[in-house]
């Protein structure tokens, strides 16, 4: 089945800059990758998605970018904010007759120091 | 526009008791649904979920089990509860796209 890591699990950063959360999968045949934002105690959010016809797509302050020969995508955040500080999710849709099915990376929980 | 509920929103019980979580989804039909549950904040693993009425998948062997005896409600269940059932018990659909939507949450304390 599809495996996916995250990198880094923690991000610290200060407002303004900009901060990047990588992700490498391994199925192949995946083509969609969502990424969620979890702040503490509430359900996780979809903020952005791509798919694999696309290699970058923009959303005001984020980014995702796809690699498909590499087999990894990230997210960009610029000109981070206070608010932006929460656990961000990546995902993969992954094959096998069911693609359905999301795998999750383990998160990276990232703080923009005021 | 979908929207989907889960209940109860909290929920303290003791080792040994039964378990039963509600899912709905409002605004759309024939939704996959899925439970996950996260552990000390982080981490999202798959339990269940189902493509239709009846159908039901398995990720991973414990002793909960699901259901889904109407199109947009789902639910998860225990005949006892260990203390490492404790956790964030969300409720996701999807529609036919791969998209999927969380719910608000069952937060569960086993004690």
């Amino acid at each position: 089945g599809e495996n996916v890591e995250q990198h880094p699990s923690t991000l610290s950063v200060q407002e303004g800059d900009s901060a990047v959360i990588k992700c490498t999968y391994s199925d192949s045949a995946s083509n969609y990758f969502p990424w969620y934002k979890q702040e503490l105690g509430k359900r996780p959010q979809l903020i952005i998605d791509i798919r694999s016809n696309v290699g970058e797509k923009k959303d005001q302050r984020i980014a995702v970018t796809l690699n498909k020969t590499a087999k990894h995508f990230s997210l960009h955040i610029t000109e981070t904010q206070p608010e932006d500080s929460a656990v961000y999710f990546c995902a993969a849709n992954g094959s096998g007759g069911s693609n359905y099915k999301l795998t999750f990376g383990k998160g990276t929980l990232l703080t923009v120091n005021p | 526009s979908q929207t989907i509920h889960q209940w109860p929103a909290t929920l303290v019980q003791p080792v040994g008791s039964p378990l039963s979580l509600e899912c709905t989804v409002e605004g759309t039909s024939n939704p996959n649904l899925y439970w996950y549950r996260q552990a000390a904040g982080r981490g999202l693993q798959l339990l269940f979920y189902s493509v239709g009425i009846g159908q039901i998948s398995s990720e991973v062997p414990q002793n909960l089990s699901a259901s889904r005896p109407q199109d947009r409600q789902f639910i998860l269940s225990s005949k006892k509860l260990l203390l490492s059932d404790s956790g964030f018990y969300l409720c996701a659909w999807s529609g036919r796209g791969e998209t999927q939507y969380f719910g608000p949450g069952t937060r569960l304390l086993v004690l």
